[in-house]
């Protein structure tokens, strides 16, 4: 499969603590991306990191990138409640052809208890 | 404005009929995609056309058949429905970033119930 693995599958916190959601992968890419979905929603894009980077930070969210594990991690500090949500990593490779396409991870359901 | 609007949200219907997702976005992105998602949140590319054409049919049975009248729609029509068929399916739509990546932007989910 081509699809990316997310560990955990579920993480409970409380508010104030960090999240740490980890995504193993298996072909070369040319960037990963972090989506969040609350429930009931549908996906929204968090942050992108090239397969040239090693890290990126957007506000509370810090993301890394090792290709040569092929996995990448996503650190979400200061947890709020509002933070409650699914995350999925997604890579971006030419999947047996000249089209690019986003291959999502199993997700990570991530609670944060207030 | 909704960026990415699917209609219906919901939809409940019988083994064997057929039925359709209708889709549009006002982003003016090129390239639109349907994935499928199953109970277990997993989420599987459908289809994507880009300016109309089809260039991602992954497999996908022939009861599925995607339709784009012009680049802000994507509609997608099932035959003869099965209860595999249940899922909740998204729309979604892309650009280019500077960069040179591909950002999907998608819509709430249609849940698709079959009886």
């Amino acid at each position: 499969s081509q699809q990316g693995e997310e560990d955990p599958q579920a993480l409970s916190i409380q508010e104030g603590e960090n999240a740490t959601m980890n995504c193993s992968y298996k072909t070369s890419i040319n960037n990963l991306q972090w989506y969040r979905q609350n429930s009931g929603r549908g996906l929204v894009h968090l942050i992108l990191i090239r397969s040239n980077e090693r890290e990126k930070h957007s506000g509370r969210l810090r993301v890394t990138l090792d290709t040569s594990k092929k996995s990448s991690s996503l650190l979400i500090t200061a947890s709020r409640a509002a933070d409650t949500a699914s995350y999925f990593c997604a890579t971006d490779a030419n999947y047996g052809g000249a089209t690019n396409k986003l291959i999502f991870g199993t997700g990570t359901l991530l609670a944060v208890q207030p | 404005d909704t960026a990415v609007s699917q209609t219906p949200k919901y939809l409940v219907t019988q083994m064997g009929n057929d039925k359709s997702i209708k889709c549009e976005q006002n982003l003016g992105h090129d390239t639109m995609y349907w994935y499928k998602q199953d109970s277990k949140k997993f989420l599987k590319i459908m289809f994507s056309y880009n300016n109309k054409e089809l260039i991602i049919n992954e497999t996908v049975p022939n009861r599925f058949s995607p339709k784009s009248p012009d680049k802000a729609h994507l509609n997608l029509h099932i035959n003869s429905l099965e209860l595999g068929d249940s899922a909740v399916y998204f729309c979604a739509s892309s650009s280019w970033t500077s960069s040179g990546a591909n950002v999907l932007t998608f819509g709430a989910g249609s849940r698709l119930t079959v009886l």
